[in-house]
C-alpha cells in the first residue's frame, strides 16, 4: 500500500511566523503535490513537483514555497503565515506511470 | 463557470436506497476521470476511475458521458458506512493536475 505521511495533524502559529510543513511518500512516486482544502472551494492546487529540485507553481502559489531535495520529501513552506492561510493542507503523491494520486492525512492549521 | 461542478447536496437517503450523483465538466479535452471519497476530517481516497464504457466494483457504478459533459457514480442498496462527500475528479492529457469538484455530501440514515 501506499504511504504517505504528513508531519502534524494539527498546527497552531502566529501570523508572521515561518511554517513548515513536510510531507513524505515511500513509493519512489516521482509526483508530488500540496492542496489546501477550505469549506466549499475544495482542493486548490498550491504547487507540484514532478522531480527532484523541480517545482511548479499550481493555481494558488501566492504566499507559499516548497522545497524538495529529496524524491520521497516534500516540503509547504509558508514564509510568514497570515490569517488566511487557515486551512486543511492536503499532500499527495503519483507514480509517472499512473494517474492515481495519494494522499497523506492532511494538516489542519490555524493562524492567530 | 467552474470546469467541474457537483451539487453539494447533503443527499439524505434511507438505508438500502440507491442513490446517484452527477458531475459535470467544462472542458471537452478532459481525459481521465475519477470518484475520491472523503470521510469528515480525513484525506480523499480514491473509491473508483471512471472508464468510456462504463464500470462496476460491487455496489458502486461509474459511468462517463463524453457528449453532454458530465460523469455519475450510482450507489445501490447504500449503507450507513457509505456516509461521507463524493469528490469529483478530471485530468486533461499530459498533465499531471487534478481538477476536484468540491464534492457532494451524502448521508446515509438509519
Amino acid at each position: 500500500d501506499v504511504k504517505v505521511t504528513q508531519s502534524s495533524r494539527y498546527l497552531v502559529k502566529r501570523t508572521g511566523e515561518k511554517v513548515f510543513l513536510e510531507c513524505v511518500q515511500d513509493m519512489d512516486h516521482e509526483n508530488m503535490f500540496w492542496y489546501r482544502q477550505d469549506p466549499g472551494l475544495g482542493l486548490r492546487l498550491i504547487y507540484f513537483s514532478y522531480d527532484v529540485k523541480m517545482k511548479e507553481k499550481g493555481d494558488i502559489p501566492e504566499g507559499y514555497s516548497v522545497s524538495r531535495e529529496k524524491k520521497e520529501r516534500f516540503s509547504l513552506i509558508l514564509e510568514s503565515a497570515s490569517t488566511n492561510q487557515t486551512s486543511m493542507y492536503l499532500c499527495a503523491s503519483m507514480s509517472q506511470n499512473a494517474a492515481t494520486q495519494y494522499f497523506g492525512p492532511g494538516t489542519r492549521l490555524l493562524v492567530l | 463557470r467552474k470546469e467541474v461542478e457537483q451539487d453539494p447536496g447533503p443527499f439524505n437517503v434511507p438505508e438500502g436506497a440507491t442513490v446517484a450523483f452527477n458531475c459535470t465538466y467544462s472542458n471537452s479535452a478532459s481525459q481521465s476521470f475519477f470518484w475520491y471519497r472523503q470521510d469528515c476530517r480525513k484525506e480523499p481516497k480514491l473509491l473508483m476511475s471512471v472508464y468510456s464504457s462504463g464500470n462496476e466494483d460491487g455496489r458502486f457504478t461509474a459511468q462517463l458521458n463524453r457528449a453532454s459533459q458530465y460523469i455519475s457514480l450510482l450507489i445501490r442498496d447504500s449503507k450507513l458506512s457509505d456516509s461521507a462527500t463524493y469528490l469529483c475528479v478530471v485530468t486533461y492529457s499530459g498533465t499531471y493536475k487534478y481538477i476536484f469538484g468540491t464534492g457532494t455530501r451524502l448521508k446515509v440514515l438509519a
